[in-house]
């Protein structure tokens, strides 16, 4: 069956690493999400893509990174990771046309310590 | 002001009962709408899509006043498994795909 995974699902990183958590989906959408739950939020978007080659800034994108080399496949990077960025998160996809259901992935928990 | 407000709860209800949770969106011109479900230290999925006359789907009722941009959903003769977060979803009203914006979501636990 068709699925979006993510890995890992939990990680724990020093102040200032770089971290890349991976997401993968195999219904060939084209539309691909990240986003980061915290308490006392929504679910708030930090990048998504349309499809290859195409990133775009989310309302909460600064000190993460996306790259889109593959339809199946948008890994999400913390430059430099800080405290402020522990959070879950979360992965989605979409198809490319019609509705508005998103997919999640099982999200990632991540603790920067 | 947040696009989409939710009261947060928590729901405490015994089973069997009858419970409703409310929603308020702040774009007047949103066009689409949903209740997402979300379990404990798990994904977000969609429960159902709330269309403008109204709907429903066996326990669970959508309502959408856009007058008021007010959305609800009521679960009648609820059980264990009902026990979750609900997140209420509201499009902008834009096109494209990044366009949803999430609530906070509403706790909910119902009681043997």
């Amino acid at each position: 069956d068709a699925e979006i995974t993510q890995s890992p699902r939990h990680k724990i990183t020093e102040t200032g690493r770089q971290v890349t958590l991976a997401c993968h989906q195999t219904w060939n959408h084209n539309n691909m999400f990240w986003y980061r739950q915290d308490l006392g939020h929504g679910l708030r978007l930090i990048h998504y893509s349309y499809g290859v080659q195409d990133t775009n800034k989310g309302e909460v994108s600064d000190g993460y990174s996306v790259s889109r080399s593959n339809t199946e496949d948008l890994p999400l990077t913390l430059e430099s990771a800080a405290s402020s960025q522990t959070s879950v998160y979360f992965c989605a996809s979409r198809p490319g046309t019609g509705g508005h259901e998103q997919y999640f992935g099982p999200g990632t928990r991540l603790t920067v310590t | 002001r947040k696009e989409v407000e939710q009261d947060p709860g928590p729901f405490n209800v015994p089973e069997g009962a009858t419970v409703a949770f409310n929603c308020t969106y702040s774009n007047s011109a949103s066009q689409s709408f949903f209740w997402y479900r979300q379990d404990c230290r798990k994904e977000p999925k969609l429960l159902m899509s709330v269309y403008s006359s109204g709907n429903e789907d066996g326990r669970f009722t959508a309502q959408l006043n856009r007058a008021s941009q007010y959305i609800s959903l009521l679960i009648r003769d609820s059980k264990l498994s009902d026990s979750a977060t609900y997140l209420c979803v509201v499009n902008n009203g834009l096109t494209g795909a990044n366009n949803l914006f999430f609530g906070t979501g509403t706790r909910l636990t119902v009681i043997p």
